[in-house]
């Protein structure tokens, strides 16, 4: 697509329900990041993917945490058992190249979580 | 560890006024350095950024950022400040210990605001 899209824009749920949020990267993005931006915070990293491999997930809070890429381009991060400390701005971006540091990341509006 | 200091969660000028955000970094090797711009409801994106080139770095929207290593700075500035600077602003540097994979750590973030 011509910019990144994710979905939901926001969402609202109950403590312990399951969620899943989505991201469509700009076509042909070969990495794709997903962030975690708390309010008053700046985006942390979570996990990033090239393609459809995941070399790095040490940003993920804890293992109800999850993201995959299965076909290297859509990315879905799904949350277990949510708790109301997960209620943040879920960010979502994107780059042309795979490894390079000195790149723009192309971020999508995000998706907004809050856990009742 | 790397990491980005922004002083000042909020920031006013008068339109017109000279605009200064600081951001002081911290890195055990030679940074790359962004600043990215948040305008409500809109993903972030990149403003400018210096990868260790010209220590003066020109962006869109007449900002401009000049790293010096001296005083690990890299702050953003506006000559003349306009209505539509009011925003969000990230200064982020490159992860280059997690891995040369383009993973960004941002500050806190702080949001201009301009009064006529």
């Amino acid at each position: 697509g011509a910019g990144v899209s994710q979905s939901p824009r926001y969402k609202v749920t109950k403590r312990g329900q399951d969620v899943t949020l989505r991201c469509d990267p700009i076509s042909s993005h070969a990495t794709l990041y997903w962030y975690q931006q708390a309010l008053g915070q700046g985006p942390e990293f979570l996990t990033y993917f090239n393609y459809e491999a995941q070399p790095d997930k040490s940003g993920l809070p804890s293992d109800r945490f999850s993201a995959e890429r299965p076909e290297g381009s859509i990315s879905t991060l799904t949350i277990q058992r949510t708790e109301q400390r997960d209620s943040a701005m879920y960010r979502c971006a994107s780059t042309l190249l795979s490894g390079d540091n000195t790149g723009e990341l192309f971020f999508g509006e995000g998706s907004r979580l809050t856990v009742l | 560890a790397q990491s980005v200091t922004q002083l000042g969660s909020h920031v006013s000028v008068s339109e017109g006024a000279l605009v200064l955000l600081r951001c002081n970094y911290s890195s055990s090797v030679p940074p790359y350095l962004f600043w990215y711009v948040q305008y409500p409801n809109q993903g972030l994106q990149l403003l400018l950024k210096y990868t260790s080139a010209a220590t003066l770095v020109k962006g869109i929207n007449g900002f401009e950022a000049e790293f010096k290593k001296s005083e690990t700075s890299f702050h953003l500035t506006k000559p003349s400040a306009h209505m539509s600077d009011a925003a969000e602003y990230f200064c982020a540097v490159s992860d280059v210990i997690r891995g040369s994979q383009g993973n960004l750590i941002f500050g806190k973030g702080t949001k201009l605001s301009v009064k006529p």
